[in-house]
């Protein structure tokens, strides 16, 4: 089925390890981003990509980095894994034209560091 | 960036209508107006978006306000399966960010 796909589903990490969290689309979306989710609180976004190339900051970036060498893939990398950063992580994807078209999500990563 | 607000919670029984209220007073003229949902333990889901005109879909109706200061999505039948948390969420036109609120948890009685 088309759609977005994330791996791993959960993933636990030791403080100051790496990781990347894997999204792959395969919609031929232009746009792609990754959001965080806390519990009781709604999404917040860390990076986003308008296209093959272009990458660009959302409101907490800080401690993530991300790519877009491919249209398909857009990989979280998480550089030093800090107990803050455990939360659900949601990636997302959509065409370039806004005006008419919503976002699909994948199912989450659920990350905890310990 | 304009914000929203929406009742904390509401139940439905299976089968019933289910109104969602918006209210977005300070939406500007190019803001589009979309609805998420959320199913527990899953990612968001579109369920619709307009502009100034009602819109309907397979999912669910939306019908914004004629000065499109407030919204409402229809569910015409609740199932058990629309429990979930409904996000209303203003979005400019030059604006790839969706913001998050903390959005009406719906509670849809058998």
């Amino acid at each position: 089925n088309a759609g977005v796909t994330q791996t791993p589903k959960f993933q636990v990490l030791k403080t100051g390890q790496s990781m990347t969290l894997q999204c792959a689309q395969d919609m031929n979306h232009e746009y792609m981003s990754w959001y965080r989710q806390d519990p009781g609180m709604g999404l917040r976004l860390i990076h986003y990509s308008v296209g093959a190339g272009i990458t660009d900051q959302g409101e907490v970036p800080n401690g993530y980095n991300v790519s877009r060498s491919t249209t398909e893939d857009f990989p979280l990398r998480l550089l030093s894994a800090a107990p803050s950063q455990t939360s659900v992580y949601f990636c997302a994807s959509s065409y370039s034209d806004r005006t008419n078209y919503g976002y699909t999500f994948g199912s989450g990563t659920r990350l905890t560091v310990v | 960036d304009a914000k929203t607000t929406q009742p904390n919670s509401m139940e439905s029984n299976e089968e019933e209508p289910v109104h969602l209220p918006c209210n977005h007073s300070t939406i500007s003229g190019t803001d589009y107006i979309h609805w998420y949902r959320q199913l527990p333990s899953q990612g968001p889901e579109y369920v619709i978006h307009g502009l100034t005109s009602n819109v309907n879909n397979r999912m669910a109706s939306l019908a914004i306000a004629e000065d499109r200061k407030s919204s409402t999505l229809i569910l015409h039948r609740a199932t058990l399966r629309d429990a979930a948390v409904y996000y209303c969420i203003l979005r400019p036109p030059d604006d790839y960010k969706l913001s998050f609120g903390a959005g009406t948890t719906v509670t849809v009685r058998a």
